[in-house]
């Protein structure tokens, strides 16, 4: 199975601040890789596909790009509901994996 | 409205099985490979099993391989996940989720699981 290292696991971060989430792939997937946000007792919610493709009615702070095996989450200007958990997972091969998760916090 | 309402789940002491259902609503459900995910408790997702659009593939993850069996009756827009040899690590909150894919020249790509139930929650205790 294609292991997911996301970096960091936990962020606290202000309203208004950028920030970045890293999603390692321990082997190449091209672009197959997607992103989820999910909220607490909430089922996750699909932000970004083929690495950097957001998602309808997913709003434009939101941006994901790739390097290689290394994939971003950007959130240009954090809002009061961004504050969750997210989730990369891979698409290139069955199983197909995800992420530990990367719980954002309000600082 | 698109939805997703999974059912089955509950107690079962380790060694049992249990047959988790998931029904769709909404959309063409026969076009679409489905999949289960689950979440221990406190813990990430962790994706369990996929199913093609017809029912003639399924994967599955490496934890459950051999004990957990996904299948489908499109005739009834429902997925099942038939669980057994029941371990406590396999009690988590149970997801059914929608793969949505692009044809790409001669073949579907798979992209995203882009429409998600609420969950069932699977204890495994004695």
């Amino acid at each position: 199975a294609i292991q997911l290292t996301q970096s960091p696991s936990s962020l606290s971060a202000s309203v208004g601040d950028r920030v970045t989430i890293t999603c390692r792939a321990r082997q190449g997937i091209s672009n197959a890789l997607a992103w989820y946000q999910q909220k607490p007792g909430k089922a996750p919610k699909l932000l970004i596909y083929d690495a950097s493709t957001l998602e309808t009615g997913v709003p434009s702070r939101f941006s994901g790009s790739r390097s290689g095996t290394d994939f971003t989450l950007t959130i240009g200007s954090l809002q009061p509901e961004d504050f969750a958990t997210y989730y990369c997972q891979q698409f290139n091969n069955y199983p197909y994996t995800f992420g530990q998760g990367t719980k954002l916090e309000i600082k | 409205e698109v939805q997703l309402l999974e059912s089955g789940g509950g107690l079962v002491q380790p060694g049992g099985s249990l047959r988790l259902s998931c029904v769709a609503s909404g959309f063409s459900f026969s076009s679409y490979a489905m999949s289960w995910a689950r979440q221990a408790p406190g813990k990430g997702l962790e994706w369990v099993a996929g199913i093609s659009d017809s029912g003639g593939i399924t994967y599955y993850g490496d934890s459950v391989k051999g004990r957990f069996t996904m299948s489908r009756d499109n005739s009834k827009n429902t997925v099942f996940l038939e669980m057994e040899s029941l371990r406590a690590g396999d009690t988590a909150l149970y997801y059914c989720a929608r793969i949505s894919r692009r044809r790409s020249g001669y073949v579907y790509l798979y992209y995203g699981m882009d429409v998600w139930g609420q969950g069932t929650t699977v204890t495994v205790s004695s």
